[in-house]
C-alpha cells in the first residue's frame, strides 16, 4: 500500500510569504505528526494529532506556525510570514494508534525540503 | 530540544565488520526506536523495544536497552555497503510528553566495499 506522502517536495518561497505544507497520512492511521529536521540534526517535533484533535502543539516554534487535520486524514502545516529560519526539512509521519497500551512506530514521509530566501 | 545524543557522531567500517552505535537519553520512557536515514531519503522504522525489555533482534539488527543507565545501543553485523546512512535513536516519553518521539543527533556510518 501507499506509504506518507507529502507535497511539495520542494518549496522555495521569499521572506515574508506564507506557505503551506500537506502531508497525507497512510490509510487508516489515527495519528499524525510533524517535525522538523535541520541538516545533520535528527528530527525535532513540533505537533501531533489523533483524528482531527491536535493533542500537543508545544513543539510549535512561535505563532506563526499552525496545523490543521480537519478530516482526520490529510494534514497542512502552515507557516505564516516565512523567515530565513524557517528553512528545513519539514517531515510528517503517521502511526495507525496511539494509546497507551499500543506501541508507537511511525512511518515517516519523503519530507519537504522548504527554503526561505 | 534533542533528548537523546548518539556515540559515536561518526563512524566508518569495512564491509564485512559489525558496527556498534550507542544512545544516551535523559527521561524516563515507554520504548525506544531506532531509524535510519539515507542521503537524501526518509527515515526508515528499524526496530522498536519496549522499557521492560532488553534485548531485541531483528535480522542483522541487535538493539539492547539498560534502562538503569539510560541508554541503548544498535549493532549491526556483517555489514554491507547499503548499510551507508544515518542512524538515529528516538524515544518514546508517553508517560510524561504525549506521544512525540524525541530523537537523537545520529551516527553517520560510512561501510567501505
Amino acid at each position: 500500500g501507499a506509504g506518507v506522502s507529502q507535497s511539495p517536495r520542494y518549496k522555495v518561497t521569499k521572506r515574508g510569504q506564507d506557505v503551506a505544507l500537506r502531508c497525507d497520512p497512510i490509510s487508516g492511521h489515527v495519528s499524525l505528526y510533524w517535525y522538523r529536521q535541520a541538516l545533520g540534526q535528527g528530527p525535532e517535533f513540533l505537533t501531533y494529532f489523533n483524528y482531527e484533535a491536535q493533542q500537543d502543539k508545544s513543539g510549535l516554534p512561535n505563532d506563526r506556525f499552525s496545523a490543521e487535520r480537519p478530516e482526520g486524514s490529510i494534514s497542512t502545516l502552515t507557516i505564516q510570514r516565512t523567515e530565513q529560519r524557517d528553512s528545513a526539512m519539514y517531515r510528517c509521519a503517521s502511526s495507525l494508534k496511539n494509546t497507551f497500551s499500543s506501541y508507537n512506530e511511525q512511518f515517516f514521509g519523503p519530507g519537504t525540503r522548504l527554503t526561505v530566501l | 530540544s534533542q533528548q537523546g545524543e548518539e556515540d559515536p557522531q561518526a563512524l566508518s567500517i569495512q564491509e564485512g565488520e559489525n558496527a556498534t552505535m550507542n544512545c544516551s537519553y535523559k527521561t524516563s520512557i515507554n520504548n525506544l526506536q531506532w531509524y535510519r536515514q539515507n542521503s537524501g531519503r526518509g527515515l526508515v522504522h528499524l526496530i522498536l523495544i519496549r522499557s521492560n525489555e532488553r534485548e531485541k533482534h531483528s535480522g542483522r539488527l541487535r538493539v539492547t536497552l539498560d534502562t538503569s543507565k539510560k541508554s541503548s545501543s544498535l549493532l549491526i553485523t556483517a555489514s554491507r555497503a547499503a548499510d551507508t546512512a544515518s542512524y538515529f535513536c528516538a524515544t518514546d516519553a508517553r508517560k510524561t510528553s504525549g506521544s512525540r518521539l524525541t530523537f537523537g543527533e545520529g551516527t553517520q556510518l560510512t561501510v567501505n566495499p
